[in-house]
């Protein structure tokens, strides 16, 4: 079966702590997107990767970094300088700027809190 | 810069017919995409506007008047299932999706 997994599923951090989330797709898709979601809130973009090693920031990115070493993985680490960081964290994936389909597949989510 | 308005929330009964709007704000616009949420779940693709008019998948339709930078997702049939948030998303020149704010949809019985 073809998808996008996240892990974990749920998180707990302490303050002050760095935290790496997990994403990988299996369906061979170029571009690759992080997005931070709070409650009843839209989606809001942190980072994003068109290419393997390259990826750029979006309009959330403080206190975030990401790598794209490969192109099945797009890990964020959510690092002690994020102020607020509890929220749902979506992986998506999409096939490229070559494609017709402007369809985002999207990974089921970590959900993070900070104790 | 990007952005969209949606409503946030529109209630409904069973069987009736529902219609979520989307205005929006894109530079260099490409299309219009909508994704259905349930609580606690990741978005799911609903459906996608390059061109102006209807696009019908079963009992959603979405429609997109570019001239007006306007689009609507169209919900027929409803059933209790179909209580989620909806969010619209355009894609600029950038190939980067923006997202509304979602609009929680409740159908009661």
């Amino acid at each position: 079966d073809g998808g996008i997994t996240q892990s974990p599923k749920y998180l707990f951090r302490k303050e002050g702590q760095n935290v790496t989330l997990s994403c990988e797709q299996n369906l061979n898709h170029d571009a690759m997107y992080w997005y931070r979601q709070d409650p009843g809130q839209g989606l809001r973009l942190i980072y994003y990767s068109q290419i393997v090693n390259d990826f750029q920031k979006g309009d959330i990115a403080e206190g975030y970094s990401v790598s794209r070493e490969k192109k099945e993985s797009f890990p964020l680490t959510v690092t002690s300088a994020q102020k607020n960081p509890t929220a749902f964290y979506l992986c998506a994936s999409r096939p490229g700027r070559a494609s017709s389909s402007d369809t985002q597949y999207f990974g089921p989510g970590t959900r993070l809190t900070v104790l | 810069g990007q952005s969209l308005e949606q409503p946030s929330e529109v209630t409904a009964v069973e069987g009736a017919i529902v219609q979520i709007n989307c205005t929006y704000q894109t530079s260099g616009f490409y299309g219009l995409s909508w994704y259905q949420q349930h609580d606690g779940g990741a978005p799911t693709f609903l459906s996608y506007n390059a061109l102006d008019g209807l696009e019908e998948t079963g009992r959603f339709s979405s429609f997109l008047s570019r001239s007006d930078s306007y689009g609507y997702l169209l919900l027929q049939e409803l059933q209790m299932k179909d209580s989620a948030s909806y969010f619209c998303a355009s894609t600029g020149g950038s190939y980067i999706p923006t997202f509304g704010r979602g609009t929680s949809l409740i159908v009661h019985p």
